[in-house]
């Protein structure tokens, strides 16, 4: 099974700057016949089921903010959070579809 | 609008069984893979299960392996997942989620389903 590690664990950042979150799998998760990262972003608030922000490692979901971006290839991946907003508080997950059983990562809580 | 809601949760004894329904709406639902991901209480998101569109091919986290079955209508519009000898473990929200086609991402989730295991 490919294993997700999510870093760090929990994470205050002030409003209005950066935060950034990194995603490792055990294995690559760039899939030869069509180059691209099979590597998921969610954003998870208390009470709600997640919420696609990011996919192919680093394509918004349509009515995302722009504030989110995602990078890496391979087995390094980051999303990062350009301008904190106090409705970013939320957990963030990263999830691998390169091969089931599709794992997430442990979740990186955002704070202000 | 996509739509995709969760029923059948409930309290349920340690070795007893429970089926999860998941209703999907506003989109070809004979077209997509469907997944079901659980949540334990304070937990992290954890991937249960996925079924082909046509229901021919399924895949199981080690985990419910054996205990577990997904399936789907396609005429009902419905994905299902029997779940027996249940665990304590095993209690948990239960999320429907569409693929965004065939062997994607997740891009749509339910409210979620509430298991609980326990005498």
């Amino acid at each position: 099974d490919i294993v997700m590690t999510q870093s760090p664990g929990s994470l205050a950042v002030s409003l209005g700057e950066r935060a950034t979150i990194s995603c490792k799998s055990s294995q690559d998760v760039l899939h030869n016949s069509d180059n691209k990262n099979y590597l998921t972003w969610y954003q998870q608030k208390p009470g709600q089921p997640p919420k696609l922000l990011i996919y192919w490692a680093s394509t918004r979901q349509s009515g995302v903010p722009d504030r989110f971006s995602g990078s890496g290839s391979g087995t390094d991946f980051t999303l990062t959070i350009s301008s904190l907003q106090a409705e970013d508080v939320a957990v963030y997950y990263c999830q691998q579809h390169y091969n089931a059983p599709y794992t997430f990562g442990q979740g990186t809580k955002l704070e202000i | 609008e996509v739509q995709l809601v969760e029923s059948g949760g409930g309290l349920v004894q340690p070795g007893g069984s429970l089926r999860l329904s998941c209703a999907a709406s506003g989109f070809t639902f004979s077209e997509y893979w469907m997944h079901w991901v659980r949540q334990a209480p304070g937990k992290g998101l954890a991937w249960v299960s996925r079924i082909r569109s046509d229901g021919s091919s399924t895949s199981y986290a080690d985990s419910v392996k054996g205990r577990f079955t997904i399936s789907r209508d396609n005429a009902k519009n419905t994905l299902y997942l029997q779940m027996n000898s249940l665990r304590a473990e095993d209690t948990a929200v239960y999320y429907c989620a569409r693929d965004c086609t065939t062997a994607c991402f997740i891009d749509y989730w339910g409210q979620g389903t509430l298991v609980t295991v326990s005498s």
